[in-house]
């Protein structure tokens, strides 16, 4: 059974930084494309960067760009997200999720991580 | 970037109702690479349908896809009592991977 496990949420002031990790386990993790989806209270999904399964390509929304780095480490089956210079907009629930296998499409997603962005 | 625009906003029907949702692209998404998700409050999404058509694992078929181009629809032809939630499209065709802006349907 596949399960994603988000950690390092909290409250930060505006302008600070997290890291976001998410422990996986029941797959292949290395085989797999991973992605962080956020969603601020009340709104819709806003997907936020995703990572291929060696590393070798990232992409990221328009909005994050410059601020956050999508990383894994698969000898740890783990992901992660560095979010720097954190503004109040960035405050969500951040959802890790599994790609199916050569896509960006998500079928297996954590249960989240609030981050909060206030002074 | 491919915008993603989901109407209607809210729809309120009664269990047994057909009902359909839209999702429109601002550009062609190629080959057919919009997924549906579900989400009811306080849990995560949950993957509906991909490749536009395709139901993924354990959905019901009451739940269909179509669409091309830039004009999808997802239809759920007998409302049950579980399907009150929140529908959204995605597309997966080319980064950023965009979501609609999801469909609210509520029991009338």
């Amino acid at each position: 059974e596949v399960q994603l496990l988000e950690s390092g949420g909290g409250l930060v002031q505006p302008g600070g930084s997290l890291r976001l990790s998410c422990a996986a386990s029941g797959f292949s993790f290395s085989t797999f494309s991973m992605n962080w989806v956020r969603q601020a209270p009340g709104k819709g999904l806003q997907w936020v960067s995703s990572i291929s399964g060696t590393g070798a390509a990232t992409y990221y929304a328009d909005s994050v760009t410059g601020r956050f780095t999508i990383s894994r480490d698969n000898s740890k089956n783990t992901l992660y997200i560095q979010m720097n210079s954190l503004r109040a907009d960035d405050s969500a629930v951040y959802f890790c999720a599994k790609s199916i296998i050569g896509s960006y499409l998500f079928d297996s997603w954590g249960q989240g991580a609030l981050v909060t962005v206030s002074s | 970037e491919i915008v993603l625009t989901q109407s209607p906003g809210t729809l309120s029907s009664s269990p047994g109702e057909r009902v359909t949702l839209s999702c429109r692209a601002s550009q062609g998404v190629d080959y057919n690479y919009v997924a549906w998700y579900v989400q009811k409050p306080g849990q995560a999404p949950r993957l509906l349908m991909y490749g536009a058509s395709i139901r993924a694992t354990g959905i019901p078929d009451r739940f269909s896809g179509s669409g091309s181009g830039t004009d999808f629809t997802l239809t759920i032809s007998s409302l049950e009592p579980e399907d009150f939630a929140v529908y959204y499209c995605q597309q997966y065709d080319r980064p950023p991977f965009t979501f609609g802006g999801g469909t609210k349907v509520e029991i009338k």
